[in-house]
């Protein structure tokens, strides 16, 4: 099965709260990866985690990982408006370097 | 700096019929990567292509090819055209065959 699932779930929260989501792979990673993509429009890269990272910042986002359970988790805090968008994991696992594969991703509203 | 552009935006093909989508990479980057995105779903590689030599392949038939040329620019060739092919296509580059990706804002093909 593909490597990188986020759940598949859509996610509806108040501008300033926080928003969470994870991604679960299958096999051994050198890196993942997290995008958002704005209504069918191309991806923009958020934050690359190495395997041997257990936490990263970017901003307002917080990226962790767990290679023992073979998770990551993405969290925005204090999110806004802008922050709409579908998000999703992505990992070298499967074909290599960057040649990615993608989770369903995960469709988040932030309502002003 | 010209970020990856892709062209054209809006497609509509019918049925056993070609589809020639092209790519130019961002500056400095010799990489570039193609992937399909279904309606409500995650992007699937389709190929890569490193210094104009294919470099690495997802589950795609044969149909499916592609080219990338001395600049670095690429083309995504599909024929015979059947219905479950109707897609956005993403182009990707990076500035080698590691790290993030940068996207174009795709193109999006119906076909009919």
């Amino acid at each position: 099965s593909q490597q990188g699932e986020e759940d598949p779930q859509a996610l509806s929260i108040q501008e300033g709260e926080n928003a969470t989501m994870n991604c679960s792979y299958k096999t051994s990673i050198n890196n993942l990866q997290w995008y958002r993509q704005n209504s069918g429009r191309g991806l923009v890269h958020l934050i690359l985690i190495r395997s041997n990272e257990r936490e990263k910042h970017s901003g307002r986002l917080r990226v962790t990982l767990d290679t023992s359970k073979k998770s990551s988790s993405l969290l925005i805090t204090a999110s806004r408006a802008a922050d709409t968008a579908s998000y999703f994991c992505a990992t070298d696992a499967h074909y290599g370097n960057n040649r990615l594969a993608f989770g369903k991703g995960n469709q988040v509203v932030v309502i002003p | 700096e010209t970020g990856v552009t892709q062209s054209p935006t809006h497609l509509i093909k019918t049925r056993g019929q070609q589809v020639t989508l092209r790519c130019s990479s961002q500056s400095g980057h010799n990489t570039v990567s193609w992937y399909q995105q279904a309606l409500g779903q995650g992007p699937q590689f389709i190929f890569q292509y490193y210094r104009e030599e294919e470099n690495g392949r997802g589950n795609f038939p044969p149909r499916f090819s592609g080219l990338q040329f001395p600049n670095y620019s690429s083309e995504l060739n599909v024929n015979a055209l059947e219905l479950d092919d109707s897609a956005l296509y993403l182009c990707a580059s990076s500035p080698g065959n590691t790290g993030e990706l940068f996207f174009g804002e795709g193109s999006r093909l119906t076909v009919l």
